[in-house]
């Protein structure tokens, strides 16, 4: 089956700094990958989708600059969480489609991030 | 826009049936699709309907009626390590996107 890798798990950062979180598809190529972000107890909500060799396109309320996706490759596509603040604390998820099952997304593990 | 409604919370024993019903508004439908969640986990993929009709894969099955813009996902017997949060999700036409519902919780009892 189709694998998706994300790292880091968990980081912990101070406030402040930036944070990368890398999203990889190990076994298939992703022209599409999908960021999502889900806070305790609650849904997925969809930030943005990442699209290979071109912008991002972001979901509307979430800042552009704060939240930035590189899609540079076929199978890796990257979020930074720049100038992180206590409210960007939360459960970051990557996933991403394969075109010969476009009705099934493939996630990576997560990311916690907390900042202090 | 688009919205999804499922129940909060369903509660059931081991080898019983459940349904979790999934509502949906989009503007643009390719499809719902079924994720199930463990605590601390990342979703996993379950079944997808584009069609109108029953999907069955093992214990699992999703049915679908575009005209309604409904579908369900029945589980049968039920095991202790089904207590999970499922979400269905709309495939949208627009850049084929995918927009979650808000979840279930399953707790499945002895």
């Amino acid at each position: 089956g189709a694998v998706v890798s994300q790292h880091p798990s968990w980081v912990i950062c101070k406030s402040g700094t930036s944070v990368k979180i890398e999203c990889r598809s190990l076994d298939f190529q992703a022209t599409t990958m999908f960021w999502y972000r889900q806070f305790p107890k609650q849904s997925l909500m969809l930030m943005a989708t990442s699209n290979e060799g071109s912008k991002a396109t972001y979901e509307q309320g979430v800042e552009k600059d704060k939240f930035l996706i590189n899609h540079a490759s076929l199978t890796l596509s990257t979020l930074t969480v720049t100038s992180a603040h206590p409210e960007d604390s939360s459960f970051y998820i990557c996933s991403a489609r394969d075109q010969q099952r476009p009705g099934e997304l493939f996630f990576g593990e997560g990311s916690r991030l907390t900042v202090l | 826009g688009q919205s999804l409604e499922q129940p909060s919370e369903v509660t059931a024993v081991e080898g019983a049936i459940v349904q979790i019903n999934c509502t949906y508004q989009t503007s643009g439908f390719y499809g719902l699709s079924w994720y199930q969640q463990h605590d601390g986990g990342a979703p996993t993929f379950l079944s997808y309907n584009a069609l109108d009709g029953l999907e069955e894969t093992g214990r699992f099955s999703s049915f679908l009626s575009r005209s309604d813009s409904y579908g369900y996902l029945l589980l049968q017997e039920l095991q202790m390590k089904d207590s999970a949060s499922y979400f269905c999700a709309v495939r949208e036409s627009n850049f084929n996107k995918f927009y979650f519902g808000s979840g279930t919780k399953l707790n499945v009892k002895p």
